[in-house]
């Protein structure tokens, strides 16, 4: 079974460009996260999708960044205009089970890494 | 206060041997859980292990077990006879307030690993 996938990898852009993030998530799995991961720290959640609905997206700072997950599948991630602080790793997740349930694995994709100059 | 607490930045052990990686943990909930996560230099979280607030044996995973000490709040993941491909970042996380709607995975800041032959 393939797992998350991301794209791109790697991102390098000047500041003031904008800059877009792809995942398609595990099969099935109907809940979907967005996370930053900034140099020498643990993952934050950005926003997060039941289906095609952002529950939670009150973390995500609105001025320059936006979601969607059309169809309820693959989601989009993008930043209008880039700041020299945006520069991190892009994680997105997704998991089968309701997201508050107990257990709640997330599986994890191998991220986006941007780098704003 | 740190939700979270990964006091170790980094941690050397050599193969097969046994390493234990610290995590404490700050909350008021009674029901809560912890995740460990496992982060190789190719960038993606890979879950290790979980341990409900309520499980009153500790967690194991093959190698992987979670000294878990309530009362004193902490959750120590435990690698045994470790192995050259355990170098990675270990990052500690934890949701509050299960079975009470969705409540986020706050992580640690992480501690780097690296096994020697």
């Amino acid at each position: 079974e393939a797992g998350v996938v991301q794209s791109p990898r790697y991102k390098i852009i000047e500041k003031k460009q904008p800059v877009a993030f792809w995942c398609n998530p595990i099969s099935g799995h109907n809940t979907l996260y967005w996370y930053l991961q900034n140099l020498g720290q643990g993952p934050e959640l950005l926003i997060r999708y039941e289906n095609e609905e952002a529950v939670d997206d009150s973390q995500l700072p609105k001025d320059r960044f936006s979601a969607e997950r059309l169809k309820g599948v693959d989601s989009t991630l993008k930043i209008q205009p880039a700041e020299l602080g945006d520069s991190a790793v892009y994680l997105c997740a997704s998991s089968l089970d309701p997201a508050g349930s107990s257990y709640n694995e997330q599986f994890f994709g191998p991220g986006t890494r941007l780098t704003v100059l | 206060a740190q939700k979270i607490t990964q006091t170790q930045p980094g941690m050397f052990v050599q193969e097969k041997e046994a390493v234990t990686l610290d995590c404490t943990y700050d909350t008021s909930d009674q029901s809560y859980g912890l995740f460990w996560y496992k982060q190789p230099s190719s960038g993606e979280m890979i879950f290790l292990i979980y341990q409900g607030s309520y499980d009153e044996q500790n967690a194991t995973e093959g190698r992987y077990s979670l000294n878990f000490q309530k009362a004193r709040k902490s959750a120590n993941l435990v690698i045994s006879a470790s192995q050259l491909g355990d170098s990675a970042m270990y990052f500690c996380a934890m949701r509050e307030g299960l079975n009470t709607g969705f409540q986020k995975l706050v992580f640690g800041t992480g501690t780097r690993l690296l096994v020697s032959p």
